[in-house]
């Protein structure tokens, strides 16, 4: 158990619907950072939060947005869904003064 | 960009056989480097890592070295297990600072190891 914590473990919804997936990230780590794993696009960094503010984007669509909050978990909300959208969307943390990314169980999200 | 090759899969090897994962990697500063476990239905875990050229990580009888001159960092291992069974993926991260940085990871190789 990496102390990540991400929820739901799975969802189906539908095509151009809206979904909302949550992170906790260890207990004490200000990273938060969001990775999506697909079958022809591999595991791809998609955002990273330090502390509340943006710090990085990768290859992160604009129907895709994140922010994490005052208590540090994060959200990161997919909208407009695409059938290539069905991916598994993994959070990982990482403390101050760490390279070490720990990783959540992650969210499988299948678009019908 | 950076960018990072592992071998592809999937390799199947008998218990107690010589496991060897090759991973080559592009890089513009010192990344640090990483290895990564799936194991089926669940998350990545850490398996090892290192930090600097010649740097040998290792854990659970897991090993790689950093080697710059080759931008290499191949995972071995030498007798391997069914329970070592899972996908193995090689990362890097580029001078991120103390706020960490993103993971460029390979493409993954699935190890099927049969009694």
């Amino acid at each position: 158990d990496s102390g990540v914590t991400q929820t739901p473990k799975h969802l189906i919804t539908a095509t151009g619907q809206r979904v909302t997936l949550r992170c906790s990230p260890r207990s004490g780590d200000l990273s938060v950072y969001w990775y999506q794993q697909s079958l022809d696009q591999g595991l791809q960094f998609l955002i990273q939060y330090y502390n509340g503010e943006e710090r990085a984007k990768g290859n992160i669509l604009e129907r895709f947005s994140a922010q994490q909050f005052p208590d540090l978990h994060s959200e990161l909300n997919l909208s407009s869904l695409e059938l290539g959208d069905s991916a598994l969307y993994f959070c990982a943390s990482s403390v101050w003064g760490q390279e070490t990314q720990y990783f959540g169980p992650g969210t499988r999200l299948l678009v019908l | 960009g950076d960018s990072v090759t592992q071998m592809e899969g999937p390799v199947t090897l008998s218990e107690e056989a010589f496991l060897t994962i090759n991973c080559t990697y592009t890089a513009t500063g010192y990344p640090s480097l990483f290895w990564y476990v799936q194991y089926p239905g669940e998350g990545l875990q850490l398996l090892l890592k290192a930090t600097k050229a010649d740097d040998k990580g290792s854990n659970k009888g897991f090993e790689a070295t950093y080697r710059k001159e080759t931008t290499s960092f191949h995972l071995e291992k030498g007798s391997v297990q069914v329970s070592d069974s899972a996908v193995y993926f090689c990362a890097l991260s580029d001078q991120g600072g103390a706020a960490g940085n993103k993971l460029t990871f390979g493409g993954g190789t699935r190890v099927l190891v049969k009694p």
